[in-house]
């Protein structure tokens, strides 16, 4: 299997911070690589896919970018409903396999 | 857009087997696979599974032998049922879409269910 490692498991940061994601592979999986958020007794949402695309109605301040074994998930201004856990995906091979998750709190 | 709408028993016995089905709003099966995937208690997210159209399956090694997924396209319904259960299945059950082209990421989800196996 895969292992997706990311860092760091938790965070805290105030509104306007830029905050930054990272997400390594156990080995080589191209850009096949998806990032979600997930609130509090909800569903995780697919805010990117394949690295950097960002997935539709989705806010700009969201990125993505990385390729082979490192990735980086970039929220540029953190905004209030930002605050969340996020978790990366690899779809190189099955099983399909996720990161620990970060959790971004308030500061 | 895509809708998926989930259920199926919540509160099982240790041994019993958990049935959960997904139904498909608003979209067709084609060009995607079907996944499960799992989130036991402040833990974080577990692959079960996919499915597609045709029927063809993938599944977490580390469940495969308690584990089924089903389709059936009459109904834009797919299913798992996962025999054998125990504690450690305690969890919220999400069924998702996913497209099943190249990079395989879940782009809708159902609101999930939640699975207590308790004596």
């Amino acid at each position: 299997d895969i292992q997706m490692t990311q860092s760091p498991s938790s965070l805290s940061a105030s509104v306007g911070d830029r905050v930054t994601i990272t997400c390594r592979a156990s080995q080589t999986i191209s850009n096949y690589l998806n990032w979600y958020q997930q609130k509090p007794g909800k569903a995780p949402e697919l805010l990117i896919y394949a690295a950097d695309s960002l997935q539709s109605g989705v806010p700009s301040r969201f990125s993505g970018s990385g390729s082979g074994t490192d990735f980086v998930l970039i929220i540029s201004s953190l905004q209030p409903e930002d605050f969340a856990t996020y978790y990366c995906q690899q779809g190189s091979n099955t099983p399909r396999t996720f990161g620990q998750g970060t959790k971004v709190e308030i500061k | 857009q895509v809708q998926l709408q989930q259920w199926g028993a919540g509160l099982l016995k240790p041994s019993e087997t958990l049935s959960l089905t997904c139904a498909v709003h608003g979209g067709t099966f084609s060009g995607s696979y079907w996944s499960w995937i799992r989130q036991s208690p402040g833990k974080g997210l577990e692959w079960i599974g996919e499915i597609n159209q045709s029927g063809s399956t993938n599944y977490n090694p580390s469940l495969k032998s308690r584990v089924t997924l089903s389709i059936d396209t009459s109904k834009d319904q797919f299913s798992l049922k996962m025999t054998s259960v125990s504690a450690a299945d305690t969890a919220v059950y999400y069924c998702a879409s996913t497209e099943g082209n190249y990079y395989y990421y879940m782009h809708v989800w159902g609101k999930g269910t939640t699975v207590t196996v308790s004596s």
